[in-house]
């Protein structure tokens, strides 16, 4: 079985632009999750959706979105970049929301630099 | 959810037991304690969660103290392979919401 996928796998922009960033989950997933990775914050959740909708929210501003299509694909859109938001930006699958066994598996991430 | 507090890095010799401590003693009675690793520039890795019973898997052993405050997860034969980042998070049995991975801590296999 495929494991997640995320594209693309690295990404430069510049300050003001906007972002969009792909993630595919393991076939028959139908949670997936958003974290923000960076070296003095370590591993940031950023939101969580399940069935198209989003179930849980992190503590980022509203220029962080994220939606879920009728396949379980999510993407993530940054508006008005700052150069803060460079990260590595991962993408994880799980079953269902969280349930007692419901390990949630990695993508490789997207390493977004923001110049 | 609860909040963890792990040692920076650590060190441990080929082919000995690493032992990893956590503490998480403001976890509350439905949580539960999930470790996952991340070797550099990959995703986080699942290694094995529990409850309040020891647990093992193929990859680790995880030990949870009686009171649930603290645990250890135990990798048996350190190879260079486990190299790595340990996260320990605690999380209710709904959704990741507002899960904090924290730093972890750093695992040095050395020869």
């Amino acid at each position: 079985k495929a494991g997640v996928t995320q594209t693309p796998r690295y990404l430069i922009k510049t300050r003001g632009q906007q972002v969009t960033l792909s993630c595919s989950p393991i076939s028959g997933h139908r949670s997936v999750s958003w974290y923000q990775q960076t070296p003095g914050q370590g591993l940031q959740f950023l939101f969580e959706y399940f069935s198209e909708t989003q179930r849980n929210k992190g503590n980022f501003p509203g220029r962080f979105s994220g939606r879920q299509f009728s396949n379980s694909r999510s993407e993530m859109n940054v508006s008005t970049l700052e150069l803060g938001d460079s990260a590595l930006y991962l993408c994880a699958s799980s079953l269902e929301l969280g349930g007692q066994d419901d390990e949630q598996f990695f993508g490789p991430g997207t390493r977004l630099t923001v110049l | 959810d609860a909040k963890t507090t792990q040692p920076t890095s650590m060190d441990c010799a080929e082919g000995r037991a690493a032992n990893l401590p956590c503490n998480h003693s403001t976890i509350s009675g439905n949580e539960y304690v999930y470790w996952y690793r991340q070797i550099h520039s990959q995703g986080p890795q699942y290694i094995i969660h529990g409850l309040k019973n020891n647990e093992t898997n193929e990859m680790a052993s995880l030990i949870i103290t009686e009171d649930r405050k603290s645990s250890t997860l135990i990798l048996p034969h350190a190879t260079l392979r486990d190299t790595a980042v340990y996260y320990c998070i605690v999380r209710g049995e709904r959704g990741y919401q507002k899960v904090t991975f924290g730093t972890g801590t750093k695992l040095q296999v050395i020869p």
